[in-house]
């Protein structure tokens, strides 16, 4: 079964860090290219970055509000994924996904994880 | 950065109504938008891919269209499991970009 369980939520206060991990199984993880999505409380869907995979040089891309204090890396020997968040904004308190990036991508994830909560308060 | 609206933020409808939502690119994004529906504490599943066409086991009754800066997602004959919030997703360039969401409810 294709799988993906966040994980490394939780409460940090503002400034601070918080390292989101995402294991894999159940697929080739070096093959795909893997993205974070968040969805702050009652809010809508906000693209936060992308990895690439090995081929394409494990590239990374980062929306225009996390460029800079956010960071994706990737163990493909450990078949995880990570997300690196650094200085912290109450703005960044959200549900993050990790999402499989689909082969041929058009937009479809295939699967998203569970969701892991990050809330950045004081 | 690609700017992505969505009108209106929020409708009710009635079963069997036909609905219409609108997808906005702030410069021409050619086809490579998605569409995706979203129910209350569930992933986003996507409907439709390159503006138009229909995901696999997605009913008929959803269709989208556009190209460029403008989109639309129409479902024919609104069915009650249809009430969710939609999203609209550029991915022709980066960043990616999702529109703020159209909610359907019941009127």
């Amino acid at each position: 079964e294709v799988q993906l369980v966040e994980s490394g939520g939780g409460l940090v206060q503002p400034g601070g860090s918080l390292r989101l991990s995402c294991a894999a199984s159940g697929f080739t993880f070096s093959d795909h290219y893997m993205d974070w999505v968040r969805q702050a409380p009652g809010k809508g869907l906000e693209w936060v970055g992308r990895i690439k995979h090995k081929g394409n040089s494990y590239t990374t891309e980062y929306a225009a509000s996390v460029k800079g204090r956010f960071s994706i890396s990737r163990d493909d020997s450990k078949n995880s994924l990570y997300l690196q968040m650094n200085s912290l904004k109450n703005e960044d308190t959200a549900v993050y996904y990790c999402a499989r990036v689909a082969i041929g991508w058009a937009g479809e994830y295939d699967p998203w994880g569970q969701g892991t909560l990050v809330t950045v308060s004081s | 950065d690609i700017q992505m609206t969505q009108s209106p933020s929020a409708m009710s409808a009635s079963v069997g109504d036909r609905v219409t939502i609108t997808c906005r690119a702030s410069q021409g994004i050619s086809n490579s938008l998605a569409w995706f529906q979203q129910k209350p504490g569930k992933v986003p599943k996507r409907l439709i891919y390159s503006a138009s066409s229909l995901q696999s086991g997605v009913p008929s009754r959803f269709s989208g269209s556009g190209s460029g800066t403008e989109f639309t997602l129409t479902i024919s004959s609104l069915q009650p499991e249809d009430f969710a919030t939609y999203y609209c997703l550029q991915h022709n360039s980066y960043p990616l970009s999702f529109g703020p969401g159209t909610k359907v409810d019941i009127k």
